[in-house]
């Protein structure tokens, strides 16, 4: 049973780009997860969703960032229009229902 | 709201020391309690667990207990390591429920021989 996935591993965007970060959950887990670690950081939570859903979305900044976990495919989580301050590492995690979440190898992204 | 305080790093300890650290938390009703760790580069893996007062997680030799009076998961192990070498996350999570991990801010561990 392969682990969670994210791709890529190391993104680089200059300011104003999109960055798009995606997670494929491990098989069977319906519940997935975004939390970011900025540099010498703790991670903190983003949001989180399931199939079609978004669950709890307190983390996340009002503007430029969204996420979604389509039916089909994995999750993505988008920031547009990215600046210095976006530079962090972003994991993902998923779990099946009231269980624990596995993490994934995390996304880096620098924005130039 | 819910947080979790954790020592400051980094700890810098010889092989085969004693390792303790601390982690504190606040939160309304019975929180999950976990460690986490992270190795350089990588992702976090669960190190540990527990989901209720006075059970003792425990895993390749480090443990904690959850002791609800003090509100407290201290990490701690016998004889560390240079394998050891990581930084560890405390965090809690809401029993009952796929809701979100509250993490403290990690502490940075380094083991020399």
């Amino acid at each position: 049973n392969a682990g969670v996935m994210q791709n890529p591993r190391h993104l680089v965007r200059r300011r104003g780009q999109e960055a798009r970060l995606r997670c494929s959950p491990m098989k069977g887990h319906s519940h997935v997860y975004w939390y970011r670690q900025l540099p010498e950081e703790g991670l903190k939570f983003m949001v989180y969703l399931q199939k079609e859903n978004i669950i709890d979305e307190s983390g996340m900044p009002k503007e430029r960032f969204s996420a979604e976990f389509p039916k089909e495919g994995p999750s993505i989580l988008r920031i547009q229009q990215v600046v210095r301050g976006d530079s962090a590492a972003y994991f993902c995690a998923s779990s099946p229902p009231t269980d624990e979440q596995f993490f994934g190898p995390g996304t880096r992204l620098t924005v130039l | 709201g819910d947080s979790v305080t954790q020592m400051e790093g980094p700890v810098t300890l010889s092989e085969e020391a004693f390792l303790t650290i601390n982690c504190t938390y606040t939160a309304t009703g019975y929180p999950s309690l976990f460690w986490y760790v992270q190795y350089p580069g990588e992702g976090l893996q669960l190190l540990l667990k527990a989901t209720k007062a006075d059970d003792k997680g425990s895993n390749k030799g480090f443990e904690a207990t959850y002791r609800k009076e003090t509100t407290s998961f201290h990490l701690e192990k016998g004889s560390v390591q240079v394998s050891d070498s990581a930084v560890y996350f405390c965090a809690l999570r809401k029993t009952g429920t796929a809701s979100k991990l509250t993490f403290g801010t990690g502490t940075r561990l380094q083991v020399t021989l």
